[in-house]
């Protein structure tokens, strides 16, 4: 069965930096482009980035320029490396599986991180 | 960017009726060489990560009942829930993966009556 555990999160300072990870089974995370979506507390679903098996990456406007999206092929994970985090990235996590290698729905979603950003 | 727009917000609906669900996207999400629809609908339940429930526009997760059904094309979607269980209670969210940013829609709670 396809499995993806998320881990990383926990409460930081604004302006500090977390690293989330994903850790994949059952598939390669090289097979299929993998992607983060978030979701603010009592809100709706917000997408956050992908990465292709080329490994091109695709951002939100919104953590353009602070959020990196990486794998580790050998350890078949996907990380989340966030800079700068502000009050409004305070949200649950999820890495979720593209169901095909360039494109398709999510078909599989991690049960998620959450990360409070607050003094 | 594509914008997602659900309608309601939210409906209740009694037990083994009929649920509706709108999704209107701002410019069309159909790959016309394809003839496919990239549009996808979510189930997602309190405490639980969103759930896939149709894809291409009208078809079914594996696993899925056959009660939840998409359909629509272009723009304009919808999706059915043929005979509302309790089980079904939860929030809904349609979503376009024909470009980036994917965007969703801003969801519709489904409550039972």
């Amino acid at each position: 069965e396809v499995q993806l555990v998320e881990s990383g999160g926990g409460l930081i300072q604004p302006g500090g930096s977390l690293r989330l990870s994903c850790a994949a089974s059952e598939f390669t995370v090289t097979s299929n482009y993998m992607s983060w979506v978030r979701q603010a507390p009592g809100k709706g679903l917000e997408w956050v980035s992908l990465i292709y098996p080329d490994n091109a990456t695709y951002y939100a406007d919104s953590v353009k320029g602070r959020f990196t999206i990486s794998r580790d092929n050998s350890k078949n994970t996907l990380y989340l490396q966030m800079i700068s985090l502000r009050a409004e990235d305070t949200a649950m996590y999820y890495c979720a599986r593209g169901k095909y290698d360039w494109n398709g729905p999510f078909d599989y979603w991690g049960q998620g991180t959450l990360v409070t950003v607050s003094s | 960017d594509i914008v997602m727009t659900q309608s309601p917000d939210s409906l209740a609906v009694s037990l083994g009726e009929r649920a509706t669900i709108n999704c209107k996207s701002s410019q069309s999400v159909l790959y016309s060489s394809k003839n496919k629809n990239y549009l996808a609908w979510y189930q997602q339940k309190p405490g639980q990560p969103p759930k896939l429930l149709i894809y291409w526009a009208s078809t079914r997760e594996s696993g899925v009942p056959d009660r939840f059904s998409g359909n629509g094309s272009g723009t304009d979607f919808t999706l059915t829930i043929g005979s509302l269980q309790a089980e079904d209670v939860a929030v809904y969210y349609c979503q376009q993966y024909y470009t980036t940013p994917r965007t969703f829609g801003q969801g519709t709670k489904v409550e039972a009556k």
